[in-house]
């Protein structure tokens, strides 16, 4: 079946540090979502990518669809304390369902 | 604008007592509503999906059942708890098919 793989499986990194992590499929995704979830909190969707090359920003956040369309990227600028959690990519599966990758764990020191 | 609720937080059972979790939705009609479960440092688990009242898929075989009795009212039980169903439970919902999915706050289960 469609797996996603994301890399690297945890960042440890320093306050003001850019982080870029990523996410690919076995399978093209007509659509990519990158969510972040807080320590004991649901995952909270940052960006919805919808069209192969798209790059969208919300806030410091910069997420890319690949044109390969097996693909997908996720940077972070400057990072804060308040940016530690788990990134979790995810697209289309089954019918009304959506496949969640393995998530990236990042750390941020002061 | 719409909300995701899940209660409770947080539950202690003991190995064999009954479950139910309860996830509501406000703001949108007709939504898809799912349960996952997520084990420490681990990702996400479909376990139930519904597409409309009464309408449930289940996903891996397990110890749990889901019910949809209304159209924005999504329940997960048991009847008897088992010390590996326990883990974080999240409901979510989305508008249909691929659609981004919203996730509630979680509960936290520890079966003792």
């Amino acid at each position: 079946g469609q797996q996603l793989n994301q890399s690297p499986q945890s960042m440890f990194i320093q306050e003001g540090e850019d982080v870029s992590m990523n996410c690919t499929s076995s399978s093209i995704f007509n659509t990519w979502l990158w969510y972040k979830q807080d320590p004991g909190e649901g995952p909270v969707l940052l960006i919805a990518l919808y069209k192969a090359g798209e790059l969208t920003s919300n806030g410091r956040l910069t997420a890319q669809f690949g044109i390969t369309r097996k693909d997908s990227f996720l940077n972070i600028s400057a990072s804060i304390p308040s940016d530690v959690g788990i990134y979790f990519c995810a697209g289309p599966g089954d019918t009304d369902k959506l496949i969640f990758g393995t998530g990236t764990r990042l750390q941020v020191f002061p | 604008s719409q909300t995701i609720h899940q209660w409770p937080a947080t539950l202690v059972q003991p190995v064999g007592s009954p479950l139910s979790l309860e996830c509501t939705v406000e703001g949108t009609s007709n939504p898809n509503l799912y349960w996952y479960r997520q084990a420490a440092g681990r990702g996400l688990q479909l376990l139930f999906y519904s597409v409309g009242i009464g309408q449930i898929s289940s996903e891996v075989p397990q110890n749990l059942s889901a019910s949809r009795p209304q159209d924005r009212q999504f329940i997960l039980s048991s009847k008897k708890l088992l010390l590996s169903d326990s883990g974080f439970y999240l409901c979510a919902w989305s508008a249909g098919g691929h659609q981004p999915q919203h996730f509630g706050d979680g509960t936290r289960l520890s079966i003792l």
